[in-house]
């Protein structure tokens, strides 16, 4: 099992570009997340995903968007790059309801926006 | 008032030494409390979670409730060098759908 999987691991954008960040789990997981780690904020929710076809906002979803394609797969997409969203982005999954299950956490994407 | 709080640190232990890290939270009905532990460069994974006031031993690793007083603490006995990582306090805050807030963490350093 590869767990919690993520790409791209690394990437460069130009203010105002887009791009799709993917995660997919081999858990069989209901659950799924994506955070953003910044130095001295911590792990913040962007967006998560309590059931396949399900998507609410977390704290901070200004300038993303989601999409859960299937069981498996959460990707997290922006439409706009800013340089404020210059980041380590983790996507995570846990089995049942969000909160009282162990969440995994995938390698991460460190994001560069210029 | 931030809702989840630790001390950034860094907390120095020698090795062998027991290593205390706290957290305390805003929101007196929380439920549920999680510790984090962070490698530089790395996810996050978990180490212990805590429903109930009062002690939670798992190895070396002891959590510990209160929540008439509104902190969590994670105590690691007989510290190496290898658990110098950052160590992430995580609460579900009432009214969030079950949702985990972060505290900013707390970097532990183990000396020899």
């Amino acid at each position: 099992n590869a767990g919690v999987t993520q790409t791209p691991k690394f990437q460069v954008l130009k203010t105002g570009q887009s791009m799709t960040l993917q995660c997919a789990q081999d858990m069989n997981h209901n659950s799924m997340y994506w955070y953003r780690q910044d130095p001295g904020m911590g792990l913040r929710l962007i967006y998560y995903s309590a059931s396949e076809g399900t998507t609410d906002k977390g704290e901070v979803p200004n300038g993303y968007n989601v999409s859960r394609l299937n069981k498996r797969e959460f990707s997290l997409r922006l439409e706009s790059a800013a340089p404020s969203q210059t980041s380590v982005y983790f996507c995570a999954s846990s089995l049942g309801t969000p909160g009282w299950e162990t969440q995994y956490f995938g390698p991460g994407t460190r994001l560069l926006v210029l | 008032q931030k809702e989840v709080e630790q001390n950034s640190g860094p907390l120095s232990v020698p090795e062998g030494a027991i290593a205390s890290l706290n957290c305390t939270y805003s929101d007196r009905g929380s439920q549920s409390f999680f510790w984090y532990r962070q490698y530089s460069g790395k996810s996050p994974e978990l180490i212990m979670s805590i429903y109930s006031n009062g002690d939670k031993e798992d190895g070396r690793f002891t959590a510990q409730l209160n929540k008439a007083s509104q902190y969590v603490s994670l105590l690691i006995r007989d510290s190496q060098p290898s658990d110098s990582a950052t160590y992430l306090c995580a609460v579900i805050l009432t009214g969030t759908a079950s949702k985990l807030t972060f505290g900013t963490g707390t970097r532990l350093q183990v000396t020899l």
